[in-house]
């Protein structure tokens, strides 16, 4: 089975500190992994894709196949980093979603 | 930038209408996606598409359900007669290759009362 789980709905930090945003997968082969975001009043867009392998808007994911997970970081948060984070992973055509976190960023 | 565009952007309807969801993807895409939202819940895949043909489909994408590449530009989704749990947010998306971004459109709000 092919499942994305993100532990935290809400994630609320202040500016300027660190984030983490956790995602964990379970697939049985070797799938890909994204990082959508999804700004308010905005379309669902890619932010980062485990075989790119870069940083975008100062955000990093590293997959670590042996904790199964893909966890999204930033060293210092923005108040434009607010937004809806939804991990994906795709091991056939389709993408698997994760629930979602709401990163609030307070200023 | 091209982008996937979807109409109406919110369509409201009685249980057991038959509605239709549309989208224009990308223009040289050649793979497409439906997939929907119910509020409060996970983003869930519905349907790929390529050649005039489904390519994969979900356990959600019953017979009720059906897609179409009526012409060189949309892609529609019909729902045949629409349901209370029908009601989401259905979001179409497009991409070059099944490897490449899935570009998403910005969702159509199906609201069936």
């Amino acid at each position: 089975a092919q499942r994305v789980t993100q532990p935290e709905k809400l994630l609320s930090v202040f500016k300027g500190a660190p984030v983490e945003l956790k995602c964990n997968y379970s697939y049985s082969g070797s799938p890909e992994l994204f990082w959508y975001v999804q700004y308010s009043r905005q379309r669902l867009q890619l932010l980062l894709r485990h075989i790119s392998r870069e940083s975008i808007k100062g955000f990093t994911a590293d997959l670590n196949k042996g904790e199964t997970s893909f966890h999204l970081k930033k060293p210092f948060a923005q108040e434009e980093d607010s937004a809806m984070y939804y991990c994906a992973l795709r091991g056939t055509q389709k993408l698997v979603f994760g629930q979602g976190t709401r990163l609030t960023i307070n200023p | 930038e091209p982008e996937v565009t979807q109409t109406p952007s919110h369509q409201v309807t009685q249980m057991g209408q038959e509605v239709i969801l549309r989208c224009v993807p990308i223009s040289n895409h050649l793979y497409f996606y439906w997939y929907r939202q119910i509020l409060g819940q996970k983003v869930e895949f519905l349907v790929s598409f390529y050649n005039n043909e489904i390519s994969e489909k979900s356990e959600i994408f019953d017979d009720q359900f059906s897609v179409e590449r009526p012409d060189g530009s949309n892609f529609t989704l019909k729902i045949r007669s629409t349901k209370l749990e029908d009601s989401a947010m259905y979001f179409c998306a497009s991409s070059e290759s099944p490897w490449d971004e899935q570009f998403f459109g910005p969702g159509t709000r199906l609201t069936v009362l």
